[in-house]
């Protein structure tokens, strides 16, 4: 196991509502990213986090939102749920410096009816 | 642009046989990273190798190696004596020096079957 813990395990919105995932972060790393994963498809990414600042964006509109709190703990909000949100939400922890390699959660399975 | 290819939807193969994931990469920076996760129907990525651009030694760990190839852009991954335990989808990722993001393949799900 990765030490990166993600919540809910699954959920179930209506287009149009709100939803809040969250993720905590491997111990010691202070660097956090988000990917949706759609079926049979990799992991295309959100943004990421670092020290509590938004560090890097993908294609994602406005409505994809996060947080990183100071204990680099994290929150991606998407509002204005669409059919298409539906998917596996992944969070990824990392350090700044050093090695490049992300260590991720479990996952949050998203679907909007 | 950058872009990575994983050709492979699907493969099966039979317990004991090797298998190689094909993996092919675009990227204009000279410093990039090369990886490897594991995806089990668990949902959770599986971190299995880095590999930097200026590192194109061969590894093997295990029942693993992978063949990284500038010449060719590509970044194979072998598994000699395919186990059960190996069914999974195979992602292979791009991440350019700087950006702390990363590109994925569209992953290739190994089936192997006793």
């Amino acid at each position: 196991e990765t030490g990166v813990t993600q919540s809910p395990t699954h959920l179930i919105k209506t287009r149009g509502q709100q939803v809040t995932l969250r993720c905590s972060s491997q111990s010691g790393h202070n660097t956090v990213s988000w990917y949706q994963q759609a079926l049979g498809q990799g992991p295309q990414f959100i943004f990421q986090y670092y020290r509590e600042e938004e560090n890097g964006r993908g294609n994602f509109p406005p409505r994809f939102s996060g947080l990183q709190f100071p204990n680099y703990s994290s929150e991606l909000n998407v509002n204005a749920l669409e059919l298409d949100d539906s998917a596996l939400y992944l969070c990824a922890s990392s350090l700044r410096q050093g090695k490049n390699e992300q260590y991720f959660g479990p996952g949050t399975r998203l679907t909007v009816t | 642009a950058q872009k990575v290819t994983q050709a492979q939807t699907e493969i099966s193969v039979v317990e004991k046989e090797d298998v190689t994931l094909d993996c092919v990469y675009e990227t204009r920076d000279t410093t990039y990273y090369l990886f490897w996760y594991k995806q089990p129907p668990s949902g959770e990525l599986v971190f299995l190798i880095r590999r930097n651009s200026f590192d194109e030694q061969n590894e093997i760990s295990g029942r693993y190696s992978w063949n990284f190839q500038k010449s060719t852009s590509s970044f194979n991954f072998t598994i000699t004596a395919s186990q059960v335990v190996d069914s999974a989808v195979y992602f292979c990722a791009l991440s350019e020096d700087g950006t702390y993001k990363y590109i994925f393949g569209t992953g290739t799900r190994l089936k192997v079957l006793a």
